[in-house]
C-alpha cells in the first residue's frame, strides 16, 4: 500500500512568493491533517479535515495560510506571500474511520530566503 | 502552553539494554496515548499506543505504560537495537487532535 504521499520534498522559495504544499492521503483514509515542525514549538496542528470539509483551523498562524481539499485523495496547503519564519517541515497525516493513528508523509522542507 | 512534555531531549542506551523513554501530560481529558518514531528526513511512523481505560500494552519488544494518576506514560524497549536509534514522540488526544512531545533522541550503541 503506497503511504501519504507529499510534494514537493524539498521548496526554497524567496521572501514574497506564493509556496503550494500537496498531498495524497491514504485511499479510503478521511481524516487529513497538515502539521508544522519547528525546532522551537515542535509538531503543531494546523488544520485537520474530515470527509474533505475543514473542521478545524485554529491552528493557522495567519490569513496568509490556507488550506484546501477539493476532493478525498488531494490536499493543498498553500502560503502567500511567504516569509522567512515560515521556514519548516510541513507533514501531511491521514487517518481512517475506526482508527486515531494517523499516519505520515515524509513531509516537505520549506525553506525561505 | 505545551500540554505533553518530554523532559529528556536525549537518551544513550547500549545495545541489549532496556531503553526507556518518558513522557508527561497536563490535560486529564487525553484519554488516547501514542508513541511515533522519526527517522532523518522521513515522517514519523506510528510505534504503539494505549488507551485510558488501559495501564499496559505490549507489542513484542515495545511496552507502553500510563500511570494516569501521575499523568505520566513511558515507552520500554527491551531488548535495544542499533536500528532503534531515532527520535521518539510522544503524543496525547482528547478527540481527533494530536498533541506532541517535542521528543526524545534515543541513541543505541554497539
Amino acid at each position: 500500500d503506497a503511504g501519504v504521499i507529499q510534494s514537493p520534498r524539498h521548496e526554497v522559495t524567496e521572501m514574497g512568493q506564493e509556496v503550494t504544499l500537496r498531498c495524497k492521503p491514504i485511499s479510503g483514509h478521511n481524516s487529513l491533517f497538515w502539521y508544522r515542525q519547528t525546532m522551537m514549538r515542535g509538531l503543531e496542528l494546523l488544520i485537520y479535515f474530515n470527509n474533505n470539509v475543514p473542521i478545524d483551523d485554529s491552528g493557522m498562524p495567519e490569513d496568509r495560510f490556507s488550506a484546501k481539499m477539493p476532493n478525498a485523495s488531494f490536499s493543498t496547503l498553500k502560503i502567500q506571500p511567504s516569509e522567512p519564519r515560515d521556514s519548516a517541515v510541513y507533514f501531511c497525516a491521514s487517518s481512517g474511520r475506526t482508527s486515531l493513528e494517523q499516519y505520515f508523509g515524509p513531509g516537505t522542507r520549506l525553506t525561505v530566503t | 502552553d505545551q500540554q505533553v512534555k518530554q523532559n529528556s531531549p536525549s537518551l544513550s542506551v547500549q545495545e541489549g539494554r532496556i531503553s526507556i523513554l518518558n513522557c508527561d501530560y497536563t490535560n486529564s481529558m487525553f484519554d488516547y496515548f501514542l508513541w511515533y518514531k522519526k527517522y532523518p528526513a522521513e515522517g514519523p511512523t506510528f510505534l504503539i499506543s494505549i488507551s485510558s481505560i488501559k495501564d499496559k500494552n505490549e507489542d513484542g519488544r515495545f511496552t507502553v505504560f500510563l500511570n494516569k494518576s501521575a499523568k505520566h506514560l513511558s515507552l520500554h524497549i527491551v531488548p535495544s537495537q542499533p536500528g532503534d536509534s531515532a527520535v521518539y514522540f510522544c503524543a496525547a488526544s482528547a478527540g481527533y487532535a494530536l498533541n506532541f512531545g517535542k521528543g526524545t533522541s534515543l541513541l543505541v550503541t554497539p
